[in-house]
This record gives structure tokens, C-alpha cells and sequence, in this order.
């Protein structure tokens, strides 16, 4: 079933450890992004991919680093992890020639202690 | 820089009752606005975007360039409407679809 897929789905890990964050969608799009979101707080754009070996930073500055070296997948890693780094990661794809509609992965709730 | 801003956190409001979900956005060229909602335990997703002119479950919005809005009105509100709803801008054509997001409005029906 096309879909986007995101794990795990919760996380809670220590200080300094390192993380992959994994997101993998069958829908085929070229496009994918990661959103970092606090609890009652807009959704900040903090790294996106055109395509295979083409990866930006977003908007909001982040620590964290992506990949993209198959087009179904788009992990997030965190070398370091840090308390700062507490937050909910989106994952998202949009199909080509309709740059606009986003569609999200279920998301990673990462606490970090 | 652009900006989405909604002013309302949390939005109470009985079923039956019109509910107006407020957007305004700050950016001087052609943007492209849509609203996302999420309901309770499901992902983000796409109720509706201001190019389709669409109503989606009842709920409708117009783009106010004037205004610089792009509220979401619904006449009847539902129980089943209760959930987070968020404004989003994209501004074409270059933005490689990347979007602002609002910080979210909490729209809770009650009986």
C-alpha cells in the first residue's frame, strides 16, 4: 500500500547517544521533507530533498543531518543527542507536478534525558 | 519573511453552531495557501487549498489578498470536526513546495 512510513514511532534515549530517525514512503514522490514541531507550537521546515543526492536545510536551524541516497528514503540522524533536542519530527512527501500538497508520516516523538 | 499567523489557540464551540477558524498571512507576492487538520491519533493531512476553490466537509475559506487572510468557515460545526487545524503558505513558484505552517488552532465541538 503507498504509503509513508516513519520509526520509531516514539523514542527516549540519553544524552551524547547517536540517532537515525528513519522515514521510507512508497508513493513514489520526489520530494520529501523533515518538520520539527513542539507541543502547541507551528511546525518548523528543517531539512528538505528535491531527489536523490540533493538534500537543503530548511528554515529552521538543526543539528541534525539527512540523506537521501534511494528516493523512497529520507533518514534524519543526530550525532549527539541532547535534551534540547526533545520534540516531534514529521516526515513528508509530495508526488511531482503538484509541488504543494504535502503528505506526513505518522511522526517520531523523541525525548531526550 | 513570510509568516502564518493564527491568533487563536483554542477554539470552543457548540455543534450546530458556525465556526470560523482565522489565518492571516504576511507575504507581497502570489501565495499559495492551504489548511491541514489533524485529527485525534491520525497524521496531518490536506483538508483543503485555496487554488481548488473546494469545500471539503462543509468547510470552506477564501483567499483575501486585501486582507491578507485565509479564514476556514464552516456554518454547522460538527462533533466529528474536532481536531488541530493549521494554515500553511507556500510561496511559488520557486518554494520547491516547502511550507510555512501556523502554529495551529484547537477546535473542540461540543454536544
Amino acid at each position: 500500500e503507498a504509503d509513508i512510513y516513519q520509526t520509531p514511532r516514539y523514542l527516549v534515549i540519553g544524552t551524547g547517544k547517536k540517532i537515525t530517525l528513519e522515514c521510507s514512503q512508497t508513493m513514489g514522490h520526489d520530494k520529501m521533507y523533515w518538520y520539527q514541531q513542539d507541543p502547541g507550537m507551528e511546525l518548523h521546515l528543517i531539512h528538505y530533498s528535491y531527489g536523490v543526492n540533493s538534500t537543503e536545510k530548511g528554515d529552521l536551524s538543526s543539528e541534525s543531518t539527512v540523506s537521501r541516497i534511494r528516493t523512497e528514503h529520507f533518514p534524519l540522524t543526530l550525532e549527539s543527542a541532547r535534551p534540547s533536542h526533545t520534540s516531534q519530527y514529521l516526515c513528508a512527501s509530495s508526488r511531482p507536478g503538484t509541488v504543494y500538497e504535502q503528505y506526513f508520516g505518522p511522526g517520531t516523538r523523541l525525548t531526550v534525558t | 519573511a513570510q509568516r502564518v499567523t493564527q491568533p487563536e489557540k483554542l477554539l470552543s464551540v457548540f455543534k450546530g453552531a458556525p465556526v470560523e477558524l482565522k489565518c492571516n498571512y504576511s507575504y507581497s507576492g502570489s501565495p499559495e495557501l492551504f489548511w491541514y487538520v489533524q485529527y485525534s491519533r491520525q497524521r496531518l493531512q490536506l483538508l483543503l487549498r485555496h487554488i481548488s476553490r473546494e469545500s471539503i466537509k462543509g468547510f470552506t475559506a477564501d483567499l483575501n489578498k486585501g486582507e491578507t487572510s485565509f479564514h476556514l468557515k464552516k456554518p454547522f460545526a460538527q462533533e466529528e470536526d474536532s481536531a488541530m487545524y493549521y494554515c500553511a503558505l507556500s510561496i511559488s513558484p520557486d518554494s520547491w513546495g516547502k511550507l510555512q505552517f501556523g502554529a495551529g488552532t484547537q477546535v473542540v465541538v461540543t454536544p
